[in-house]
């Protein structure tokens, strides 16, 4: 059964703040990772996606993937109010064809 | 401007009822897919679509059912045979190499009357 894990929160974290948001994954086989963000009420929209084993960095946003260890995180750098969302963690697994398994999704709560 | 449109926003469906809702794309993305999300879980697949004329089923399929005669459309019907079809239904779309990002249509909630 593949799984992707995240810790379903809520994460607070105060404006200004670095929001770190973390992700594992059981096939070693994934090739592709992304986040997704996440408005209540609204569709999922993509913020970033990573391949390959490091940092990967956006503007304010850096993914961060351990294929090792099957873990892969987002760093939100001085988080603002606009970022309190569901944050949705997916993985692409090993001869998918491009389907994704999407995490629960953890939800980022940032107080002015 | 290019986007994956789902239609309607919300949809109400009565008991033995077949209900349909609408996917287009004019992305010129190859691949589509189509995924239920329910309250504080994570979506789940229900159909996908690689090229015209060819899906597969998800890990949730039963219940539903799809059809791709275009490239640009890739619509959803829940049937009668769905059960607990209460849920946000969310379209989703893929250009070229399978580790390529999925884009997502605004989504339909659908709902029992």
């Amino acid at each position: 059964q593949k799984e992707v894990e995240q810790n379903s929160g809520p994460l607070s974290v105060p404006e200004g703040a670095i929001a770190s948001l973390n992700c594992t994954y059981s096939d070693r086989g994934s090739q592709s990772f992304f986040w997704y963000r996440q408005y209540s009420g609204k569709s999922p929209e993509l913020i970033m996606f990573i391949y390959s084993n490091g940092d990967k960095e956006d503007g304010r946003f850096t993914a961060q993937l351990n294929k090792a260890s099957q873990y892969v995180s987002l760093l939100i750098r001085d988080s603002q109010p606009s970022d309190s969302a569901t944050y949705l963690c997916a993985v692409g697994y090993g001869g998918s064809q491009g389907n994704l398994i999407f995490g629960k999704g953890t939800k980022l709560s940032v107080k002015p | 401007d290019g986007g994956i449109t789902q239609s309607p926003k919300y949809l109400f469906r009565k008991e033995g009822q077949n209900v349909t809702l609408s996917c287009e794309q004019n992305l010129n993305h190859d691949a589509m897919y189509w995924y239920r999300q329910d309250p504080g879980q994570g979506l789940r697949l229900i159909y996908y679509s690689q090229i015209v004329n060819d899906f597969q089923k998800g890990d949730i399929a039963e219940g539903y059912s799809v059809s791709r005669e275009k490239k640009e459309s890739f619509p959803l019907t829940v049937t009668s045979a769905q059960k607990n079809p209460t849920a946000f239904y969310l379209c989703a779309s893929r250009r070229g190499h399978i580790n390529q990002p999925q884009h997502f249509g605004d989504g339909t909630r659908l709902s029992i009357l």
